[in-house]
């Protein structure tokens, strides 16, 4: 175990659901982040949380909205997803520094959009 | 733009041989590369890292190899055991606002150990 835990494992929701996913780490890291990983892209970052201040938000749609309450706990809430929303995604602590840090990633939540 | 690709999508070889996965980047001005290793079912795993400064590095098993004359990265794995079966991947790590990091990764080898 990597001291990330995300939350479902596993969901499958319509395009009109509402459902939330969670991500805690036990590392006591300040950085967070939020990345999506389809089945012929490479991951790509969606959110990144530093010192539980929002720093990076690429370019990701509306339905998509991070929040971190503190720096143990992330949440990405989903609403009116679509299809091509389906991947598994993944989030991932570390220190927040001037220099380089080793992310530690959760197993993931493997989400199904019908 | 920034972009971190890998040469090949699936690489089989025989237990016990040597492997090697190799990854092209774009962005002249990257300092930080790392491999990340995914098994099924788990999320990226950290194998080995190296800055711009260094031309290689070792660890147990893996060496890391950087041109930064051609931009290219390259992972070598000893001695290949079953467990080492996973989807490797590069990716360029930079530095932003407060500490945080963002990493640029590329596509991705699966990497099938043979018995």
């Amino acid at each position: 175990e990597t001291g990330v835990t995300q939350t479902p494992r596993h969901l499958v929701m319509g395009m009109t659901n509402k459902k939330s996913l969670k991500c805690e780490q036990h590392l006591g890291h300040n950085a967070m982040y939020w990345y999506k990983q389809s089945a012929k892209k490479p991951l790509e970052l969606m959110f990144v949380y530093s010192l539980e201040e929002r720093v990076e938000n690429n370019s990701v749609p509306s339905r998509f909205s991070p929040e971190c309450p503190n720096s143990s706990h992330l949440f990405l809430h989903l609403h009116t997803l679509q299809p091509e929303d389906s991947a598994l995604y993944l989030c991932a602590s570390s220190q927040a520094r001037t220099s380089y840090y080793e992310q530690y990633f959760g197993p993931g939540t493997r989400l199904t959009v019908t | 733009g920034e972009s971190v690709g890998l040469h090949l999508p699936t690489l089989s070889v025989q237990e016990g041989d040597n492997s090697i996965i190799n990854c092209a980047y774009s962005n002249s001005a990257s300092d930080y590369f790392i491999w990340y290793k995914q098994e099924s079912g788990k999320g990226p795993q950290f194998i080995i890292d190296i800055r711009s400064n260094m031309d290689k590095r070792q660890g147990q098993r893996v060496t890391v190899l950087l041109n930064k004359t051609v931009k290219h990265l390259s992972l070598q794995i000893a001695a290949t055991q079953p467990g080492d079966s996973a989807v490797y991947f590069c990716a360029e790590n930079t530095l932003i606002i407060h500490g945080a990091q963002k990493l640029v990764f590329g596509q991705g080898t699966r990497l099938t150990i043979n018995p």
